[in-house]
């Protein structure tokens, strides 16, 4: 019963450094997306995907790429980091177009010096 | 500019007694509103949702009202059990897909035993 899996949980890099955050999910989600949390702000979204080969930016795309290669995996990419991507990220899944009941990994804390 | 508002970022309640939080949206198109809550270290969990239909829609001790023409939702759990004390996020979607959620900044609640 995994859900949506993200890993790592915690990350340290330095400015300029690139990086992947890995999420997955067993429940056959066609949809999934990409969130970050930032104090007093809320949960932004990044990118999306609607299905395998699909993806959309969000409100903040910025800095980030993504990829759908399969229904389970939506791996986040940041390029170039920079400090002000230090943030808490979370993946969500969904079966559909639904009525936005999304279902969370537990996120991944990312520290950029 | 942020879409939907929760003012009042903290609340203290007794174990008991009725916690209600407040959350304001500006955007007339919303098709679904919700209510996710969070605890420390952990993702998002759904908690309930009403439709923009509707003007209030109940699961056991969670109750959300939705006034439309103020562009105004609350969530009222009754009682306020210690479990409780979490962080809870008002969300919105319908604008751009059913998935894609417009958050606010989230309201701290503490139940106090």
């Amino acid at each position: 019963n995994a859900g949506v899996t993200q890993t790592p949980k915690f990350q340290v890099l330095k400015t300029g450094q690139s990086m992947t955050l890995q999420c997955a999910q067993d429940m056959n989600h066609e949809y999934m997306s990409w969130y970050r949390q930032d104090p007093g702000m809320g949960l932004r979204l990044i990118h999306y995907s609607v299905g395998a080969g699909i993806t959309d930016q969000g409100e903040v795309p910025n800095g980030y790429n993504v990829s759908r290669s399969t229904t389970e995996d939506f791996p986040l990419r940041l390029l170039s980091a920079a400090p002000s991507q230090t943030s808490v990220y979370f993946c969500a899944s969904s079966l559909g177009e639904g009525t936005g009941e999304l279902f969370f990994g537990e996120g991944s804390r990312l520290t950029v010096l | 500019d942020q879409q939907v508002k929760q003012n009042s970022p903290s609340l203290s309640v007794q174990e008991g007694r009725i916690s209600i939080l407040n959350c304001d949206y500006t955007n007339s198109m919303f098709d679904y509103f919700l209510w996710y809550k969070k605890y420390p270290a952990e993702g998002p969990t759904f908690l309930i949702s009403i439709s923009s239909i509707k003007d209030k829609n109940e699961d056991g001790r969670f109750t959300v009202f939705l006034n439309k023409s103020a562009k105004h939702l609350s969530l009222h759990i009754v009682p306020s059990q210690p479990g409780d004390s979490a962080v809870y996020f008002c969300a919105a979607s319908g604008i751009g897909g059913n998935n894609r959620l417009a958050f606010g900044k989230g309201n701290q609640v503490v139940v106090i035993p």
